[in-house]
């Protein structure tokens, strides 16, 4: 049974950066079939694409964080990372890590990330 | 890029039949996901490519897709049905998936 875990802090200051771990069990981050996704809810909203990553390193960002995001995936840790700067009260939002990207058929739990001062 | 259009609401009695519509622009030629969420929970995927069902998803739960329409149907509908559901398209010209923005499912 394939299992997404998120581990980072939750708690952030404005002008902070997020950076969020996603451990994957019961399958290969390498299998080079699946891309990995990073998708957030804020209060009381929809689901929003923050990005996209393939093993091989292949990267599609959402355009309106691209200049502050930066995703990455550990083989050895079966695990990939997301990294957001310059943080915000309007990045306040649970963060979710997926597998796919074409649709997401495996989902983490959430981590639910505040931004305030 | 792609606007999913969605009710924001839809009610129905338990054992009824929900339908909650998902619609957009050229979305006739796009296969669309289906997830259901529920209060304080991760979504799960009950429909994709219009009317596939991943395992485990009761056959209550079904899709169908006309024209710029996608309509996700739930059959004898049960309390622990009530949830949000949010329609998914892949946009090609831009390479990333797109949301609808939610139907909360309310069973009176």
């Amino acid at each position: 049974q394939v299992q997404l875990q998120e581990s980072g802090p939750r708690l952030l200051k404005p002008s902070q950066t997020l950076s969020l771990h996603c451990t994957v069990s019961g399958d290969s981050i390498s299998r080079g079939y699946f891309y990995w996704s990073w998708i957030r809810q804020a209060p009381g909203k929809g689901l929003e694409w923050i990005g996209y990553i393939q093993y091989s390193g292949t990267t599609q960002s959402n355009r309106s964080l691209e200049s502050r995001l930066t995703m990455s995936i550990d083989m050895s840790k079966n695990q990939m990372s997301l990294r957001l700067t310059s943080m915000s009260v309007a990045d306040t939002a649970v963060y979710y890590c997926a597998r796919g990207h074409y649709y997401m058929d495996v989902w983490a739990k959430g981590t639910t990330v505040t931004v305030t001062s | 890029s792609h606007v999913l259009t969605q009710p924001p609401s839809v009610s129905v009695a338990p054992g009824q039949t929900a339908r909650i519509t998902c619609g957009g622009d050229n979305i006739r030629s796009k296969s669309v996901h289906w997830y259901q969420q529920k209060p304080g929970q991760a979504p799960v995927l009950v429909v994709y490519d219009d009317r596939d069902r991943p395992s485990g998803i009761p056959e209550r739960f079904s899709g169908s897709h006309s024209g710029n329409t996608a309509t996700l149907t739930i059959s004898r509908v049960e309390a622990g049905d009530e949830a949000d559901y949010s329609c998914q398209v892949w946009d090609s010209s831009s390479d990333h998936p797109v949301f609808g923005e939610g139907t909360k499912l309310t069973v009176l």
